[in-house]
């Protein structure tokens, strides 16, 4: 089952510029993730951040969590057409299940 | 490195016929398993998993069975399918709390 909201559903911004994704959940979590998916590809995994992380940085990736507000944001700098794809949250949760959001569409426009 | 294969990778069946997506991974042993089902533009809905030879968990309730009859292989089946069958199915290990997904198999019901 989807518990997770993910907005917006779709993003279109023009190259160079940041994108931000945010993600909301409704119960507690072990961990929080983000994989990325190309169109009609399998999902591969971004970023993992813990319950008592608040942010975490990989490249031009930036991951935070708040937890008293039960979101996370997934931010790309400086981005590039390459970055063209579908963005999903999954949370774990205590059954060490990830609940997987619905996504966000991001287009890279050059 | 682990690797994990998917296949066929695209099938087109009638409505009523039967189903079989097989998921092989490489270089790990004994790993948990997955089934997800993506729809057209959605997130992914767990179908069932597995912790070894012969363990299923079933998710959802529905015209699908899943099994394992070997270590590193998992097996989709249905004996008739739905044209809500339809979808892109994806099979996953875990390791460290991350997913790892094979490429996919877009099953279309006619």
């Amino acid at each position: 089952s989807q518990q997770g909201e993910e907005d917006p559903q779709a993003l279109s911004i023009q190259e160079g510029e940041n994108a931000t994704m945010n993600c909301s959940y409704k119960t507690s979590i072990n961990n929080l993730q983000w994989y990325r998916q190309n169109s009609g590809r399998g999902l591969v995994h971004l970023i993992l951040i813990r319950s008592n992380e608040r942010e975490k940085h990989s490249g031009r990736l930036r991951v935070t969590l708040d937890t008293s507000k039960k979101s996370s944001s997934l931010l790309i700098t400086a981005s590039r057409a390459a970055d063209t794809a579908s963005y999903f949250c999954a949370r774990m949760d205590s059954n060490y299940q990830l609940i997987w959001g619905a996504g966000t569409k991001l287009i890279i426009k050059p | 490195s682990q690797t994990i294969h998917q296949w066929p990778a695209t099938l087109v069946q009638p409505v009523g016929s039967p189903l079989s997506l097989e998921c092989t991974v490489e270089g790990t042993s004994n790993p948990n398993l997955y089934w997800y089902r993506q729809a057209a533009g959605r997130g992914l809905q767990l179908l069932f998993y597995s912790v070894g030879i012969g363990q299923i968990s079933s998710e959802v309730p529905q015209n699908l069975s899943a099994s394992r009859p070997q270590d590193r292989q998992f097996i989709l089946s249905s004996k008739k399918l739905l044209l809500s069958d339809s979808g892109f199915y994806l099979c996953a290990w875990i390791r460290s709390e991350t997913q790892y997904f094979g490429p996919g198999t877009r099953l279309l019901v006619l």
